[in-house]
């Protein structure tokens, strides 16, 4: 079974600063990995997703992700923080199967902070 | 497109009571699901549907029910309501599979308090 860890619950930041959230994952086979946002009260957002195509994947709002294989990893950065920035971040897994859905494989989630 | 809408937003319940949340996506996608999202935990898979009148067990599936009478509604009932059910409830949904890396829309999140 896959499964996913985000380091650090809590990341603070200054504005302009770089953007580091970190995603480590477990999968037997090769994966499909995204990075969703969670804003205050809301549902969940696509930020990027890798799909096997480019290894370097740019998503909305100035956010990028590299899947690095040989690290199992799939780390979000951003150059430069902006306050709009603060919200939940996470990471999630799913691998390619015979049949059947069975969802997206979830880490615990981020919450990522931006001081003035 | 409303994409996928639920309700209620909020709903306080008293331990044994039960209830339906409902879930509909105006998006013609064939898979559905449900989450839970509880604090510090990210969110686990309850149930999902492939299409009209197929569904599926997911990570948490005790206590819960489903079924999928239409392309686009999927409403999860709560049979006799735990406090261990106290939680922020989330559906989705996807053209195709997420196995096969399809993206998943959200939907606002239903807020459950069991007392």
């Amino acid at each position: 079974a896959q499964s996913v860890t985000q380091l650090g619950s809590h990341v603070s930041v200054s504005e302009g600063a770089l953007v580091l959230l970190r995603c480590n994952y477990s999968s037997s086979v090769p994966p499909y990995l995204f990075w969703y946002v969670q804003y205050p009260n809301q549902g969940l957002q696509l930020l990027l997703k890798y799909t096997s195509a480019a290894t370097l994947v740019k998503g909305i709002n100035g956010f990028e992700a590299e899947f690095k294989k040989s690290e199992t990893s799939f780390h979000l950065t951003k150059p430069s923080a902006h306050m709009s920035d603060a919200a939940e971040y996470f990471c999630a897994v799913s691998v390619p199967r015979g049949g059947g859905a069975d969802g997206l494989t979830f880490g615990k989630g981020t919450h990522l902070i931006i001081q003035p | 497109n409303a994409g996928v809408t639920q309700t209620p937003k909020f709903r306080i319940l008293k331990i044994g009571q039960s209830m339906t949340l409902q879930c509909t996506q105006d998006m013609n996608h064939n898979y559905m699901y449900w989450y839970r999202q509880d604090p510090g935990m990210g969110l686990k898979l309850i149930y999902y549907s492939v299409g009209a009148g197929i569904t599926d067990k997911g990570e948490v599936p005790n206590g819960y029910n489903v079924s999928r009478s239409t392309t686009e509604d999927f409403p999860l009932r709560l049979e006799l309501a735990a406090p261990s059910q106290t939680s922020v409830y989330f559906c989705a949904s996807s053209y195709s599979s997420g196995g096969a890396g399809d993206t998943q829309y959200f939907g606002p999140g239903t807020r459950l308090t069991v007392l």
